[in-house]
């Protein structure tokens, strides 16, 4: 098992434009979670899935975020008619449900809005 | 809301020095776990504590939980440049973690 991964590692993009990332869990890990890192900051909750089920998003997530997770595997979070403030890092990280329940990060997708 | 809030959020020292970081909070967590995070990449697990007092040793670190589970805190001791980085706490609510604002730390040669 590689860990938690996502594609791409960058992204730069003009404002207005969509934006959508990719998270691929540890493969047994029921739980999925997207978080947003700004420079010098702590990452942000913004959504997390229970399997296919998305159980609960953050007030930071706009109508313009949306997140899927079809099969329970893979997750995508995709940003509409971006800004310059959604520039960051996003971060998705897994877990299983049982024991101490630990979170395992992806590298992060560092998104640039011109 | 929970917040957790660390100090110091900023830290320079000689390399052989030992430091602590803290982790507070006025929420209870059921588990808390520090990260490690490298510039332009993901937090990596260092530990996750979950009994009330919980010492937990990584080589020179140490982690201990309060009692409470309210709190904890990450000693190193003879810090070196290695360790230099971003350390981030995380408590564990109902499902979630809520993380830290970060120490961020600089071992000098």
């Amino acid at each position: 098992d590689t860990g938690v991964s996502q594609d791409p590692r960058h992204k730069i993009t003009k404002r207005g434009q969509n934006v959508t990332f990719r998270c691929d869990p540890i493969s047994e890990h029921n739980r999925l979670y997207w978080y947003r890192q700004t420079l010098g900051q702590g990452p942000e909750f913004l959504t997390y899935f229970q399997n296919e089920a998305q159980l609960e998003k953050s007030r930071l997530l706009s109508d313009r975020f949306s997140a899927e997770r079809p099969k329970g595997s893979f997750s995508t979070l995709e940003i509409q008619r971006t800004e310059q403030g959604d520039s960051a890092m996003y971060l998705c990280a897994s877990s299983l449900t049982s024991g101490k329940e630990t979170q395992y990060f992806g590298p992060g997708t560092r998104l640039l809005v011109l | 809301t929970q917040l957790l809030e660390q100090s110091p959020q900023f830290l320079s020292i000689q390399e052989g020095e030992n430091l602590t970081v803290y982790c507070n909070s006025s929420s209870v967590f059921s588990s808390l776990q520090w990260y490690r995070q490298e510039p332009g990449e993901g937090p990596v697990l260092l530990v996750t504590v979950v009994t009330g007092g919980e010492v937990k040793k990584l080589k020179r670190l140490t982690f201990q939980f309060g009692d409470a589970r309210k709190d904890s805190s990450l000693h190193i001791t003879a810090a070196q440049p290695g360790d230099t980085g971003l350390y981030l706490c995380a408590g564990r609510g109902t499902y979630k973690y809520i993380f830290g604002t970060g120490t961020r730390l600089k071992v000098l040669a």
